[in-house]
Order: C-alpha cells, then sequence, then structure tokens
C-alpha cells in the first residue's frame, strides 16, 4: 500500500516555463511534507518543505502547495531551468503514530528541462 | 558535498560473501537512517538510528545487519544475501529523528549493491 504516490513518471519543460510536480497521499496523519531533488550518481537534497498548518511555502523559484483536504500537494518551478532536471521525490512525515520520525517517499517525477 | 559520505560507492558480492556498507555525517546530527533503493520504487526506509539507540527496523530480514557505535557513524553488515537485495543503499542523517519539522534528512550518494 503505497501512501504517497507521484503518478507522472516524467515531465518535459521548455526552459523559462513553469513546471508543476504533483504528489497525492494517503495518510491523513501525515503532518509535514518534503521535496527532494535526485541528480544521477547522487544522493537526494533536500529542495523545500512544507508543514501542513500551512498551504503554501515559497523559497526562490520554488514553491510548494499543500491542499489537505485533496491530500494532495504539489512544487512549482518557475522560470524553469536546464539545470532543474533531475528527479524529483515527495516525501512525508508524522508527528505521531506509527509513521512517527519516518520519511515515506513517492516513486519520484523525472523532470527534463529543454533548453 | 552533504556531509554524509558513503564507502563504497559500489559493490559486487556473491550470495554467500559478507560485506559491511559504511556511511559517516560531519553534520553534528544524532539521528541516522539506512535507506533501500530499488529500480522503480520508492525510497525504503530500512533503520532508524536515534542518539545510537535503533528506534526503527522496518521488517527488515535478518541478512541486514546494522550497526551504529557512535552519533557520526553507522555501518550496514551484509550476509548471505539474495539476488533482489541488488539496490542502491542510502544513508541520511538529520538532527533528531522525532519531529522532523524543520529538520530535513541529509543524503549521501549511496552504495550501488550488486548480487550476483
Amino acid at each position: 500500500d503505497q501512501q504517497v504516490k507521484q503518478n507522472s513518471p516524467s515531465l518535459s519543460v521548455q526552459e523559462g516555463r513553469i513546471s508543476i510536480l504533483n504528489c497525492d497521499y494517503t495518510n491523513s496523519m501525515f503532518d509535514y511534507f518534503l521535496w527532494y531533488k535526485k541528480y544521477p550518481a547522487e544522493g537526494p537534497t533536500f529542495l523545500i518543505s512544507i508543514s501542513s498548518i500551512k498551504d503554501k511555502n515559497e523559497d526562490g523559484r520554488f514553491t510548494v502547495f499543500l491542499n489537505k483536504s485533496a491530500k494532495h500537494l504539489s512544487l512549482h518551478i518557475v522560470p524553469s531551468q536546464p539545470g532543474d532536471s533531475a528527479v524529483y521525490f515527495c516525501a512525508a512525515s508524522a508527528e505521531g503514530g506509527t509513521s512517527y520520525g519516518k520519511l515515506t517517499f513517492g516513486q519520484g517525477t523525472i523532470l527534463t528541462v529543454h533548453p | 558535498e552533504t556531509g554524509v559520505t558513503q564507502t563504497p560507492r559500489h559493490l559486487v558480492m556473491g550470495m554467500t560473501n559478507k560485506k559491511s556498507l559504511k556511511c559517516e555525517q560531519h553534520l553534528g546530527h544524532n539521528a541516522m537512517y539506512w535507506y533501500k533503493q530499488s529500480a522503480k520504487k520508492p525510497l525504503e526506509l530500512m533503520f532508524v538510528y536515534n542518539f545510537k539507540e535503533q528506534t526503527e527496523n522496518n521488517s527488515v530480514p535478518s541478512r541486514f545487519s546494522p550497526e551504529c557505535p557512535n552519533s557520526s557513524h553507522l555501518f550496514l553488515h551484509l550476509h548471505t544475501l539474495q539476488p533482489e537485495d541488488s539496490a542502491l543503499y542510502l544513508c541520511a542523517s538529520s538532527l533528531h529523528s522525532a519531529g522532523t519539522g524543520n529538520q530535513p534528512q541529509h543524503f549521501g550518494d549511496g552504495t550501488r549493491l550488486s548480487i550476483l
């Protein structure tokens, strides 16, 4: 039972345009969400996070939106740059219950930004 | 440079071999983690250590044996592995394991393990 799902395996975007990566979750106990970026032959790198008490968090070109009622979050990258091409993982954790202190990851979405 | 170093980067071993993966973090963190990433699957948490104590074993087979001698070092001892254990093994650390709040996990670059 996959509790965090990224239903788009890949996304292709033109440089300068917006990239929107989506993530859905099923566990209502999740209250903290993170996005990681992974280049080939490297480990995941933390990008941005959001607590369930917020519905938006922004950091430069990266914005994460959280819709708790829909159990959906998205990462917006604008403007997209070729260096953003990587695999993006959504992850979630809960402060209590069996998921305490654990990160649950989605399968990842491969983003390709074309010059 | 993430501050989390894993060695070796690549490992090929037979099913009867015994080997160990090593992870070292220079971030002053107190929690360390082992994850497994198989092809086309999400990262799966294997073990969590907080202040050298194991706080999570995510139903991992006993052929994987973790060791955390101090907060900066984490090992994964491997013995009699199966071909399906071939995967990328990632180590991570965070300030504490509880309350991830503003404490994202920092990952190493992983060990690519191949079981013959």
